[in-house]
């Protein structure tokens, strides 16, 4: 079936330094592709989306850039600080759903 | 906005009990989405609803599991009878497009272990 995998699975940046995450996904017919942040015992709030007429998108310190013709697409987070620390996911519209990454954890170290 | 809120935030129960898991959605979105979260499997979607109507349901693991939506504000996911495996977060999401393209709004979940 149709399936988005997400690298690394683990992150540890050292504060200040720069955070990639890359997803590809299968179905070449995805259209929308968003980021999820989730803390530790909470739910995922979306931090940044993207889609598939645009090939970046910034806010902030956070960008998400798309290549369809690779069907991969990434999460850059720029001047990372502490408070970045969790667990980002990304996910694919495919078949008919939100399918996620299996998710990366990222430390930021003070 | 109080954001999607779901009930109870932990639920402990035997093996063979029936589970009701709760969600109130954000006022004014009309798509509700219920998701599990294991390690094994990462963040799976159960079912969506649309204008209080089930949309796609194919993500419903067994005939143990059934969800309803009897209004615009409340829907309920519940497992009868609950099994070891049934244990995971259980996360409910609500969007104001009826549709999977668009941001998704997530609840802070419902841990359930199942002994």
């Amino acid at each position: 079936g149709e399936n988005v995998e997400q690298h690394p699975s683990t992150l540890s940046v050292q504060e200040g330094d720069s955070a990639v995450i890359k997803c590809t996904y299968s179905d070449s017919a995805s259209n929308y592709f968003p980021w999820y942040k989730q803390e530790l015992g909470k739910g995922p709030q979306l931090i940044i989306d993207i889609r598939s007429n645009v090939g970046e998108k910034k806010d902030q310190r956070i960008a998400v850039t798309l290549n369809k013709t690779a069907k991969h697409f990434s999460l850059h987070i720029t001047e990372t600080q502490p408070e970045d620390s969790a667990v980002y996911f990304c996910a694919a519209s495919t078949g008919g759903k939100l399918i996620f990454g299996q998710g990366t954890e990222l430390s930021v170290k003070p | 906005d109080a954001g999607v809120i779901q009930s109870p935030r932990h639920e402990v129960t035997e093996m063979g009990q029936e589970v009701t898991l709760r969600c109130k959605p954000i006022s004014g979105h009309n798509s509700l989405f219920w998701y599990r979260q294991t390690m094994m499997r990462g963040l799976e979607l159960l079912i969506y609803f649309n204008n209080n109507v089930p949309i796609d349901d194919s993500g419903m693991p067994e005939d143990r599991f059934s969800a309803k939506m009897p209004n615009a504000s409340f829907s309920t996911l519940k497992i009868q009878p609950s099994e070891p495996r049934d244990s995971a977060v259980y996360f409910c999401a609500s969007s104001p497009v009826g549709n999977y393209n668009s941001p998704l709004h997530f609840g802070n979940g419902t841990r359930l272990t199942v002994t």
